[in-house]
């Protein structure tokens, strides 16, 4: 009965490969977004969608691309992988209107060799 | 810009002691808060928010926040602190622009609550 659920929550690859995370949420909101949480344990939003926008962070590299087959999913993609994308990946999502909390999932611990 | 801050990197209390976790923010128009708290290895959890009303907030884990206008504050309060309190704790602020509203994170405090 988990509300938001990332795969894999471990992640390690090599420099240059490309990978997914792929997130979903059963809680039947309209909105979601990708966060990053740094080695700081700063957290920045990445990316924010519902079904009709998708907005984009501008400091996030175009390796980087979410993709949504349906309201309930919105994965991360992630081309060439380099060294300084290992971090932690949020997803979460919410019910569009400011007064709603979001829901985050576990995380995706991403480390890059 | 929309921003909060969280001037404490790390507040250490006693367990059975109050405890408070200082944030600031600063928006144009009416703010909607939001505290959040993150385990080890965990993800975020929801703790309360701030959206209009009274300033007194109550929320999950015996967590309260207060709203303060005039100081442009929303510190997180707990009367009596417990050793499983200790974690990392987040403030936020709904971003107003654009309709997707996502939040804009503090660096996070470190609450350390000893027995």
């Amino acid at each position: 009965d988990t509300a938001v659920s990332q795969t894999p929550k471990y992640l390690v690859t090599q420099m240059g490969n490309d990978k997914s995370i792929k997130c979903e949420q059963n809680l039947g909101h309209d909105t979601m977004y990708w966060y990053k949480q740094d080695s700081k344990k700063f957290l920045k939003i990445m990316f924010s969608y519902n079904n009709k926008e998708l907005i984009i962070n501008e400091t996030v590299p175009n390796r980087f691309s979410p993709k949504s087959p349906d309201k309930a999913h919105l994965n991360l993609h992630i081309n060439s992988l380099e060294l300084g994308d290992s971090a932690v990946y949020f997803c979460a999502s919410t019910s569009t209107g400011r007064r709603t909390e979001a829901f985050f999932g576990q995380g995706t611990r991403l480390t890059v060799v | 810009a929309q921003s909060v801050a969280q001037p404490e990197d790390q507040v250490n209390v006693a367990e059975g002691n109050p405890l408070t976790v200082k944030c600031t923010y600063s928006v144009s128009g009416n703010p909607y808060l939001f505290w959040y708290v993150q385990y080890p290895n965990r993800g975020l959890q929801f703790l309360l928010k701030y959206i209009t009303g009274d300033n007194l907030v109550k929320g999950s884990y015996g967590f309260e926040a207060e709203f303060n206008k005039s100081q442009t504050s929303f510190h997180l309060k707990k009367p009596s602190a417990l050793v499983s309190d200790s974690a990392l704790y987040f403030c936020a602020v709904r971003d107003r622009r654009g309709s997707q509203g996502n939040l804009i994170f503090g660096k996070g405090t470190k609450l350390s609550v000893k027995p």
